[in-house]
C-alpha cells in the first residue's frame, strides 16, 4: 500500500460545478496534511493546509479531514477553467520527521 | 516577501558530468528542502536541513549526491556522474522553523535532462 494515494484521473468537471478530489494516507499518526496545485511545467503551489478533523475553507476551496478514516479530499466550488491543473496530496507522516509524502496527483480538467 | 529562488531553470547535460544547482529560500525561512519529481508522478523527498544541519536524507540520495547549506542560508545540491535516471525536475522548498509541520512553499525548480 502507497503511503498517500490518489485517483490520477482525468477527473472532468463542467464549469461552475464543484470537483471533489479525494486522497487517502496509511499513517493514522499523520498530524498535517496539504494540498498543492501544480499547473503543467511548473512548480507545485500550496493551496489548502489542514491539522484538524472537519472542513477548512478558503474562498472556493474547502479542505476536509476524517482522520479515523484517514481520508483527505478538496473541494473547489464554483470551477473555472484556470482550476485545471494536477491536484497534489501531500501528508506530513507521524514519522518524526520533516518530509512530505505525496500522492501522484489528481489531473482535473474544467469543461467550459 | 520574495519567494523561493532556484538556480538555473533549465540544465542539460551529458551523462557523466556534474552538476550544481542552488536554491535560496524565503528570507528567514531555516528549513530547506529538496524533492525531485519525474513526469507523472508527485514529488520526492531527497534531503532536509534545519539552518546548516542535514538532518534527513532520503535513500533516493545515492553516494553521487550530495547537498550543503553551509551558512544556513542558501543551499546546493550537486550531482557527480550523472545517469539518465537524474533527468527530473528538482524541486526546492522551504518553510519557517519556529513550529513542525508548517507548509512548505516551492521554487520554480531546475528541470534537468541528461543527454
Amino acid at each position: 500500500q502507497k503511503e498517500v494515494e490518489q485517483n490520477s484521473g482525468p477527473l472532468s468537471v463542467p464549469e461552475g460545478a464543484i470537483a471533489s478530489l479525494n486522497c487517502t494516507y496509511s499513517d493514522r499518526g499523520s498530524q498535517s496534511f496539504f494540498w498543492y496545485r501544480q499547473y503543467s511545467g511548473k512548480s507545485p503551489e500550496l493551496i489548502m493546509f489542514i491539522y484538524s478533523n472537519g472542513d477548512k475553507e478558503d474562498g472556493r476551496f474547502t479542505a476536509q479531514l476524517n482522520k479515523a478514516s484517514q481520508y483527505v479530499s478538496l473541494l473547489i466550488r464554483d470551477s473555472q477553467p484556470s482550476d485545471s491543473a494536477t491536484y497534489l496530496c501531500a501528508v506530513n507522516l507521524n514519522s518524526g520527521a520533516q518530509k512530505l509524502v505525496f500522492g501522484q496527483g489528481t489531473r482535473l480538467t474544467i469543461n467550459p | 516577501d520574495t519567494g523561493v529562488s532556484q538556480d538555473p531553470r533549465h540544465k542539460i547535460t551529458k551523462r557523466g558530468q556534474n552538476v550544481t544547482f542552488r536554491c535560496d529560500p524565503i528570507s528567514e525561512h531555516n528549513r530547506l528542502y529538496w524533492y525531485r519529481q519525474t513526469l507523472g508522478q508527485g514529488p520526492e523527498f531527497l534531503t532536509y536541513f534545519q539552518n546548516e544541519a542535514q538532518l534527513e536524507k532520503s535513500r533516493l540520495l545515492s553516494d553521487r549526491f550530495s547537498a550543503e547549506r553551509p551558512k544556513g542560508s542558501f543551499s546546493t545540491l550537486e550531482i557527480q556522474r550523472t545517469e539518465q535516471g537524474d533527468s527530473a525536475m528538482y524541486l526546492c522548498a522551504s518553510s519557517p522553523g519556529t513550529v513542525s509541520n508548517q507548509p512548505q512553499h516551492f521554487g520554480d525548480g531546475t528541470r534537468l535532462s541528461i543527454l
